[in-house]
């Protein structure tokens, strides 16, 4: 079974510049998390749909910070503009989305802001 | 205060002694309790996973629940060098999927 796949693994940009993250889910899995990963702190919820509605957006910054998931399935996260402290590893998880199951992570996006 | 606290180590051990790593939390409404490995550029790995106070082993890993201390810990035997990595404790509320992580500690097992 592929696990959670993202795009890129790795991203520079300037700041005020825009950037844009994607995730494929484990085929099935109607969850679907982003997660912020700053270094040397524990992954922090950005975002959770259930299929293609949102669950749980409170510790987003929705001045600058989107994420949709269309058809419920690959979902997308954007920045704009982007700013310093935005530096961090962008990790992407899903499960199956009937009740207290396992979480599984993408290998994260790594974002650095200049 | 953060909801989850977790000493960021870094913590190095020789191969085979018995590590011990810990968490303590605020919140006494968490109810869901986990452990998560994470490699060096990768993706946390579900680990443990206990459900309210008491004890769960898992080959050489033991996950231990105190609510009443809000304290949680996990134990690794015989540790490995392909132990080395970031543990990260986790918890969730009732109802809710919802993870909270501490920050992590850094293991390094020397061989």
């Amino acid at each position: 079974e592929a696990g959670v796949a993202q795009s890129p693994r790795y991203k520079i940009i300037e700041k005020r510049q825009s950037v844009a993250f994607w995730c494929n889910p484990i085929s099935g899995h109607a969850t679907l998390y982003w997660y912020q990963q700053i270094l040397g702190q524990g992954p922090k919820l950005l975002i959770q749909f259930q299929n293609n509605g949102v669950v749980d957006d409170s510790q987003l910054p929705k001045d600058r910070f989107s994420a949709e998931r269309l058809k419920g399935v690959d979902s997308t996260l954007k920045i704009q503009p982007a700013k310093l402290e935005d530096s961090a590893v962008y990790l992407c998880a899903s499960s199956k989305g009937t009740g207290k199951e396992t979480q599984y992570f993408g290998p994260g996006t790594r974002l650095l802001v200049l | 205060q953060k909801e989850v606290e977790q000493d960021p180590g870094p913590l190095s051990v020789p191969e085979g002694a018995i590590v011990s790593l810990n968490c303590t939390y605020s919140n006494s409404a968490f109810q869901y309790f986990m452990w998560y490995r994470q490699y060096s550029r990768k993706g946390p790995e579900l680990l443990m996973y206990t459900y309210s106070s008491g004890n769960k082993e898992d080959g050489r890993f033991t996950a231990q629940v105190d609510k009443s201390s809000k304290y949680i810990s996990l134990f690794i035997r015989d540790s490995q060098p392909s132990d080395s990595a970031t543990y990260l404790c986790a918890m969730s509320f009732q109802g809710a999927q919802k993870l909270v992580f501490g920050q992590g500690t850094r293991l390094t097992i020397n061989p």
